[in-house]
């Protein structure tokens, strides 16, 4: 069955660190993963996705992902952080079972100190 | 182009009522999802929607239901409500219905059921 692991609940990072949030999923055949983004309230933004071809693909807001097979990974990542970024953020396989549906994994929260 | 329109934004319903909720999807959009997302549960898939036809369906009971109308409008419908409904209820529009078609996402509504 298709699933996707969000290992960290909740990262905190200083203002201008780096950031890396990891995404592992499970799924039979090609993957079609994205990552989302939500404000509190709010519905969720796309950030980036990926099909197919080059494995690092760059998204919205300065974010980075890279796709590894080998690890059935998609880890997320900015290399400096801005206090905006604050926001939970999610993982997801899109899957097409006699129809289509995104799974989503249960999400990382993260916190930007000063 | 105008988002995804949900309304309300904001219910509080009493326990044993219905409630219908609305999803205006994004024009030229004919597929609409419906995702539920509690703090335990996270965002679970209840259903989705294309050309009005029902094609997925997540594991609800029966208490939920959906419609999509010619114009791709959707609506969902939930019958006797009980307190472990309460949740953020989000709908998604997409163009196709694929499984590497991105979604996009409304504010969601917030019922509250007391």
């Amino acid at each position: 069955a298709q699933s996707v692991t969000q290992p960290d609940i909740h990262i905190t990072v200083s203002e201008g660190a780096s950031l890396e949030l990891r995404c592992n999923y499970s799924y039979g055949a090609t993957p079609y993963l994205f990552w989302y983004v939500q404000s509190p309230g709010q519905g969720l933004q796309l950030l980036l996705k990926y099909f197919s071809g080059d494995t690092l693909v760059q998204g919205i807001k300065g974010f980075e992902a890279e796709f590894k097979r080998s690890q059935s990974s998609f880890n997320l990542r900015k290399p400096s952080v801005h206090w905006s970024d604050a926001a939970e953020y999610f993982c997801a396989v899109g899957a097409s079972t006699g129809g289509f549906k995104t799974i989503f994994g249960a999400g990382t929260r993260l916190f930007v100190k000063a | 182009k105008a988002g995804v329109t949900q309304t309300p934004r904001y219910l509080i319903k009493t326990r044993g009522q219905q409630v219908t909720l609305s999803c205006s999807p994004i024009s030229g959009h004919r597929s609409v999802s419906w995702y539920q997302q509690t703090p335990g549960q996270g965002l679970q898939f209840l259903f989705e929607y294309f050309s009005e036809t029902q094609r997925n369906k997540g594991n609800f009971p029966g208490r939920f239901s959906g419609r999509q109308f010619s114009n791709s409008r959707s609506e969902m419908n939930v019958s006797t409500l009980e307190l472990g409904d309460s949740a953020l209820y989000l709908c998604a529009s997409s163009p196709r219905t694929q499984p590497n078609t991105e979604a996009f996402f409304g504010q969601g509504t917030r019922l509250t059921v007391v």
